[in-house]
């Protein structure tokens, strides 16, 4: 079945950087759009950033907007999340999601989530 | 940015009963409208797309109805298992949007 495997958190100081990777398997990756959705402490979920399925098209979320940066390696089946000048109100879980079509919003899968911990 | 307002933001509920969750559009979002459940310490999972629609391997005790600007969500015997936090996600348009979360907890 489905599988969206991330990876790449951790402790980070403020103002730092940092690259999240989602590995994917059991579909077509390069025929589905992929989001990054993340979840603060005791939080609700919060939609990051989606790009089409073939990278041409990507839109951002305003808290992350010129910070982040949304990519895929379709050759490698894998998404990445740069994340630059990081914040305190960073620091949640980063969830990969797949896309039931290109980039429609509908979510259909969902990764297990890496945590990133923004702090001095 | 279209806002999702969700209610109860929290329920108290026992095995078997009957649980309705409603979700309300800021502005009218087409059938463009997805449940999601979440289990504590654990990742989201998609329950229903299009408004109605199940996710494959979803049971029907869960369903979905509204279109527009509103939407509820129904368990038809809540189950053990069924004892989770619940949001809704608008994809009408970006960015996207959940609404707050209802948590549906044991009475």
């Amino acid at each position: 079945q489905v599988q969206l495997v991330e990876s790449g958190g951790g402790v980070v100081q403020p103002g730092r950087s940092l690259r999240l990777s989602c590995a994917a398997s059991a579909f077509t990756f390069s025929n589905y759009g992929m989001h990054w959705v993340r979840q603060a402490p005791g939080k609700g979920l919060e939609w990051v950033a989606v790009i089409s399925y073939d990278g041409s098209n990507k839109f951002y979320g305003d808290s992350v907007k010129g910070r982040f940066t949304i990519s895929r390696d379709n050759s490698k089946n894998t998404l990445y999340l740069q994340m630059n000048s990081l914040r305190a109100e960073d620091t949640a879980m980063y969830y990969c999601a797949k896309d039931s079509g290109r980039y429609s919003g509908a979510i259909d899968y969902w990764g297990q989530g890496t945590l990133v911990t923004v702090s001095s | 940015d279209i806002q999702m307002t969700q209610s109860p933001s929290s329920l108290s509920a026992s095995v078997g009963d009957r649980v309705t969750i409603t979700c309300r559009a800021s502005q009218g979002i087409s059938n463009d409208l997805a449940w999601i459940q979440q289990k504590p310490g654990k990742a989201p999972k998609s329950l229903i797309y299009a408004a109605s629609s199940l996710q494959s391997g979803v049971p029907s005790k869960f369903s979905g109805s509204g279109s527009g600007t509103d939407f509820t969500l129904t368990i038809s015997s809540l189950q053990p298992e069924d004892f989770a936090t619940y949001y809704c996600q608008q994809y009408n348009s970006y960015p996207l949007t959940f609404g707050g979360g209802t948590k549906v907890e044991m009475k």
